[in-house]
């Protein structure tokens, strides 16, 4: 297993259109999260899966943000009608969701909105 | 809902020096503790854990953290700096269904030759 892919690794938009992330977990990871981080600043949670569920959605994921995890494994974040404010980095993580507490981390993507 | 406070924002240490980086966390229950590494462009390391136990816990690449209950504490240290170690230390906080961790913003460490 080769760890956390994340694809692009980067990407510049202009404001307005739609862009989408994907994201490979650890094999046997049953969670998969997604984060944002923003220059100089931790990591803020977006959501999470546990297999194929969304268990949980940050006020952060506005409207225009969607994930999904169809089969349980790889995972896609969109944004639509993209904004300057969603330059960022989107990290995917992933977990087992007992037992082995920490996440791994993908590269990330690093989105730029022009 | 748990938190966490890195009151440095950047530290410079020469290398072969001692470092040690500060967080303090807030958690209602037992929490479960993490050092994060994170190189530019990168995503993030995992450096250590703490979840019970030994409150001394050793980590990747030499370092070490300790947990102190009474000051909410888990500080970062390692002995001797050498100059790869320049990069971006996070300090997390989760929970114990490991559902909801949460980042401080980060200490960025710079080593001197």
């Amino acid at each position: 297993d080769t760890g956390v892919s994340q694809d692009p690794r980067h990407k510049i938009t202009k404001r307005g259109q739609n862009v989408t992330f994907r994201c490979d977990p650890i094999s046997e990871h049953n969670r998969l999260y997604w984060y944002r981080q923003t220059l100089g600043q931790g990591p803020e949670f977006l959501t999470y899966f546990q297999n194929e569920a969304q268990l949980e959605k940050s006020r952060l994921l506005s409207d225009r943000f969607s994930a999904e995890r169809p089969k349980g494994s790889f995972s896609t974040l969109e944004i639509q009608r993209t904004e300057q404010g969603d330059s960022a980095m989107y990290l995917c993580a992933s977990s087992l969701s007992m037992g082995n507490y920490g996440y791994t981390f993908g590269s990330g993507t690093r989105l730029t909105v022009v | 809902a748990q938190s966490v406070t890195q009151p440095d924002i950047h530290i410079t240490v020469s290398e072969g020096a001692s470092l040690e980086l500060r967080c303090n966390y807030s958690y209602g229950a037992t929490p479960y503790l993490f050092w994060y590494v994170q190189s530019p462009g990168q995503g993030l390391q995992l450096l250590l854990k703490y979840f019970s136990g030994d409150t001394l816990v050793q980590g990747i690449k030499g370092f070490e953290a300790e947990f102190k209950r009474s000051q909410s504490s888990f500080n970062l240290r390692k002995p001797s700096v050498h100059w790869s170690d320049a990069a971006e230390y996070f300090c997390a906080v989760g929970a114990s269904n490991n559902n909801d961790m949460r980042f401080g913003a980060g200490t960025r460490l710079t080593v001197k030759p």
